[in-house]
């Protein structure tokens, strides 16, 4: 299946960490990418190529890319980081983009 | 700076055809892979279509293929996405987005802000 499957919500107090994975068969054989969504934005792009970050984000995010789960973590969270999260990967098979459902964060 | 500055969309009937236009400026446009990406309310993010930066290579999201079609003009640094045979669920924001490092197999590290397409009778 080359659907990418992310858990609708995942809720966290500020200053601890947030989880949030991104699953399908051997996902670990391709490259992940992550973006951040905030309601009326455009998405932005807080991690590509499973664990790098782009200029400008800060060292809070950070990804993985294991087996048939890739991750998002978000250290020390912050009211700011509560946002549609989203990761994305390219299908070879199909020579295709496929995005994630997406995942809100929810800062409590 | 990068810019994307997505037009065209409003409100058509089912059936029906509009042109969106991307006018890319900030960076050597015909060396980057473009597509168009789109967000239906509430919805989540969902790939259309992608071409390479000499137009050579095309793809499209099955739900598309077939009705609409993206090309470039490099010229004018301009992305388009022809859309055809409307129908309810193509209703969305529809962004212009440019791949990283410029291969269609990459991921997208720009975005315009978006053209919101209704398609309603």
């Amino acid at each position: 299946s080359n659907v990418l499957t992310q858990p609708p919500s995942v809720s966290v107090a500020p200053g601890k960490t947030a989880t949030i994975t991104c699953g399908r068969d051997n996902i670990g054989s391709k490259s992940v990418h992550w973006y951040q969504q905030k309601p009326g934005q455009a998405p932005l792009l807080v991690i590509h190529y499973d664990t790098d970050r782009p200029s400008g984000i800060p060292e809070r995010f950070s990804g993985s890319n294991s087996g048939n789960t890739a991750t998002l973590t978000i250290s020390m969270v912050e009211a700011g980081d509560e946002a549609d999260y989203y990761c994305q990967v390219w299908d070879s098979d199909t020579n295709h983009v496929v995005f994630g459902g997406g995942t809100t964060l929810t800062v409590l | 700076d990068v810019q994307l500055m997505e037009s065209g969309g409003g409100l058509v009937q089912p059936g029906g055809s509009v042109r969106l236009s991307c006018a890319a400026s900030g960076f050597t446009f015909g060396t980057y892979a473009m597509s168009w990406v789109r967000q239906a309310p509430g919805k989540g993010l969902e790939w259309v279509a992608g071409i390479s930066g000499n137009s050579v290579f095309r793809d499209y999201a099955d739900s598309v293929k077939g009705r609409f079609t993206i090309s470039r003009d490099n010229s004018k640094d301009t992305l388009f996405l022809e859309m055809n045979g409307l129908r309810a669920d193509d209703t969305a924001l529809y962004y212009c987005a440019t791949y990283k490092g410029g291969g269609i197999t990459s991921c997208f590290d720009f975005w315009g802000q978006g053209t919101l397409v209704s398609v309603s009778s």
